[in-house]
C-alpha cells in the first residue's frame, strides 16, 4: 500500500448504529486530519492530530469521536448519526501541520 | 476570517481549447496556496503549492500562478482526461498553522 488509504470506501448505517472509519498513511508523516465534504460546500476540517495529539477540534458534534493510536493510523468513531451527516469523509496527512496535505480516497457515508 | 472564492463554478471546454480557472483569496498573511484536482468519488490529488506573489509552477498542461489577491490555474490544450473538479486552498497566519481554507471548486468538463 502507498499513500493514504481509507476503509471502508462505502458505508450505510442507521441512526442508532455505531461504526468506525479507518485511515492509514504510508508516507511517514506526523500530522493527520479528518475532513467532511458535502455537495456544493467547501471541505470542512473536523479534527487535526500532530504527533498523535489532537491539536484542533472544529466544533464537531460529540457523535463524532476521533482516535489516533500512532502517527500512521487515524480512526473516526461514529454513533447516533443524523441523516445530514451523510457525506464523503476524507482523511489527509502531512509531514508537519503547515505542510502540503495528501488525501486518501474517502469513505462515502450514508445515514438512513 | 479567511475566504477563498473560485470561479467559474463550472466550465465546459472543447479539447484543445485553453482557458484559466480563478481563485481569489482574502487572508491576513498567506503561508501557502494549494491547488488540488478531485475526480468524482475520490479524494483530492495534490497539484501545486505556491508561496509568494510572482511564483509560477507547471506540470504537463497545467500552470499555476500567484498574485497578492488571486491565483490562476491555466490549462493549455486540455484533453478529456483533464475533466475533474479543481480545488484551491490557502494556509494563512490567521488560520493558524494547521488549517486549510478551501474554495468550492471549479468543475471542468473537456469534450472531444
Amino acid at each position: 500500500e502507498t499513500g493514504v488509504t481509507q476503509t471502508p470506501r462505502h458505508l450505510v448505517m442507521g441512526m442508532t448504529n455505531k461504526k468506525s472509519l479507518k485511515c492509514e498513511q504510508h508516507l511517514g508523516h506526523n500530522a493527520m486530519y479528518w475532513y467532511k465534504q458535502s455537495a456544493k460546500k467547501p471541505l470542512e476540517l473536523m479534527f487535526v492530530y500532530s504527533l498523535e495529539e489532537r491539536v484542533e477540534n472544529n466544533s464537531v458534534p460529540s457523535r463524532f469521536s476521533p482516535e489516533c493510536p500512532n502517527s500512521s493510523h487515524l480512526f473516526l468513531h461514529l454513533h447516533t448519526l443524523q441523516p445530514e451527516d451523510s457525506a464523503l469523509y476524507l482523511c489527509a496527512s502531512s509531514q508537519i501541520i503547515t505542510d502540503t496535505q495528501y488525501f486518501g480516497p474517502g469513505t462515502r457515508l450514508t445515514v438512513l | 476570517e479567511d475566504q477563498v472564492t473560485q470561479s467559474p463554478e463550472a466550465l465546459r471546454l472543447q479539447e484543445g481549447e485553453s482557458s484559466s480557472l480563478n481563485c481569489s483569496y482574502t487572508v491576513s498573511g498567506l503561508r501557502g496556496l494549494f491547488w488540488y484536482r478531485q475526480d468524482p468519488g475520490k479524494g483530492p490529488e495534490f497539484l501545486f503549492t505556491l508561496y509568494s506573489a510572482g511564483e509560477e509552477k507547471e506540470k504537463e498542461r497545467l500552470k499555476a500562478t500567484l498574485t497578492k489577491k488571486e491565483s490562476f490555474l491555466h490549462i493549455t490544450a486540455p484533453k478529456p482526461e483533464d475533466s475533474a473538479t479543481y480545488l484551491c486552498a490557502v494556509h494563512s497566519l490567521t488560520g493558524g498553522g494547521n488549517k486549510l481554507t478551501f474554495g468550492t471548486g471549479t468543475q471542468l468538463k473537456v469534450e472531444l
